[in-house]
């Protein structure tokens, strides 16, 4: 079965410092992959997403996203975190079957970053 | 562009009743998906529908069944509610290009809690 896994359920930070999220997914074929975060009372936003080409994606807000095909892996990365950061990030793959939108979300990371 | 609306935001409902959630989609997206979000299963695909007819579904029993009228409104109903259905239930939408590459903008959720 398809699935997403990420690696942290929970990240506490001091600001300014560095942020890696990691997330695997099990699928053999092509996928399209996300990232997306949720603010504390706020809805889920798309921060970054790859469909081909150059395997590091930059997005939103500073934050960056590695794929790396022979680890089914697709990290989130950030140099320097700020207070306004704390939110919950999902990592979630769209397994890439002819145009139906399907998307598999990992369990999410709750980041607080502490100033 | 206005964002993807869901209404009502907030429902109380008792167990065994029905209910029916509301999605109006991005101007010009035709393709709205239908996710559960809780605390312990986390963001689980329900269904997809584009051009009125469901394309994808996910694993939820016949309770769960949702349209989309002719300008890709969507609506979802839930039938005999039980209390695990209590639940954020956030809408979708893309554009479904149909290049398999397709981007989902989140609403703000639907809050239903079941009594």
């Amino acid at each position: 079965a398809q699935s997403v896994s990420q690696h942290n359920h929970h990240v506490i930070l001091s600001e300014a410092a560095s942020l890696e999220l990691g997330c695997n997914y099990s699928y053999g074929g092509t996928v399209n992959l996300f990232w997306y975060v949720q603010y504390p009372g706020q809805h889920l936003q798309l921060l970054l997403k790859y469909f081909s080409g150059d395997p590091l994606v930059k997005g939103i807000k500073g934050f960056e996203a590695e794929f790396i095909k022979s680890k089914f892996s697709f990290n989130l990365r950030k140099p320097s975190v700020q207070w306004s950061d704390t939110a919950e990030y999902f990592c979630a793959v769209m397994p890439f079957s002819g145009g139906y939108n399907k998307l598999i979300f990992g369990a999410g990371t709750r980041l607080a970053v502490h100033p | 562009k206005a964002g993807v609306t869901q209404t009502p935001r907030y429902l109380i409902k008792t167990r065994g009743q029905q209910v029916t959630l509301s999605c109006s989609p991005i101007s010009g997206h035709r393709s709205v998906s239908w996710y559960q979000q809780t605390p312990g299963q986390g963001l689980q695909f329900l269904f997809e529908y584009f051009s009125e007819t469901q394309r994808n579904k996910g694993n939820f029993p016949g309770r769960f069944s949702g349209r989309q009228f002719s300008n890709s409104r969507s609506e979802m109903n839930v039938s005999t509610l039980e209390l695990g259905d209590s639940a954020l239930y956030l809408c979708a939408s893309s554009l479904a290009s149909g290049s398999g590459s397709d981007t989902q903008y989140f609403g703000p959720g639907t809050r239903l809690t079941v009594l």
